[in-house]
């Protein structure tokens, strides 16, 4: 089956700091790519949909310049949380798309 | 936007017992899904429906789709402590490439 991974799996960064989170498809190419982000205890939220070669979709909300996607290439899909926050703080979900959804295991963040 | 509300929004049982989920969801679709969580952990795919589907089983697991009344509901039988989790559906908006979740069921099955 389709395998997604991301990286890291947790990060704990500072407040200001800026943080990278990869999204890989690791035995398909994906030309689209959604990044979720996750509360405690609460449901997926989209926050964009990230298209190989050209820019992002944000959902009506999301920060385009808060959250920066790029997908450069079939297979990699990267988000870029800049100048984090506390509230940034959240476990962040990938998935790339071919045919159906396949979802990465998350990346936990945590800003101090 | 989320698509999708569930309830209930937790559910507590004793094993052995039935869980039944509720799902509603706002707009046409192509397909239905369900997935479990486990706590601070990623999605674990545990079902498709599509929308000329009615029922489908796998299992213990059964789900049904009403189109008319934009509704699935899971029915997990003989439950398991294993199985306490978060359960979400998630629909394809209008058909779309999008995946939007539900708000989720908290279940939680007690030994």
């Amino acid at each position: 089956g389709a395998v997604v991974s991301q990286h890291p799996s947790r990060v704990i960064c500072k407040s200001g700091t800026s943080v990278k989170i990869e999204c890989r498809s690791l035995d398909f190419q994906a030309t689209t790519m959604f990044w979720y982000r996750q509360f405690p205890k609460k449901s997926l939220m989209l926050m964009a949909t990230s298209n190989e070669g050209s820019k992002a979709t944000y959902e009506q909300g999301v920060e385009k310049d808060k959250f920066l996607i790029n997908h450069a290439s079939l297979t990699l899909s990267t988000l870029t949380v800049t100048s984090a926050h506390p509230e940034d703080s959240s476990f962040y979900i990938c998935s790339a798309f071919q045919e159906t959804q396949y979802f990465g295991p998350g990346t936990r963040l945590l800003v101090l | 936007s989320q698509q999708g509300e569930e309830d209930p929004q937790a559910l507590s049982i004793q094993e052995g017992e039935n869980a039944t989920m509720n799902c509603s969801y706002k707009t046409s679709i192509n397909n239905l899904q369900w997935y479990r969580q486990n706590s601070g952990r990623g999605l674990v795919h545990l079902i498709l429906i599509r929308s000329n589907e009615r029922e489908k089983h796998s299992g213990r697991l059964r789900v049904t789709l009403d189109t008319s009344k934009k509704s699935s509901s899971l029915l997990i039988t003989a439950s398991r402590a294993a199985d306490t989790a978060s359960y979400f559906c998630a629909t394809d908006p209008n058909g779309g490439f999008k995946t939007i979740f539900g708000a989720g069921t908290r279940l939680f099955v007690k030994a």
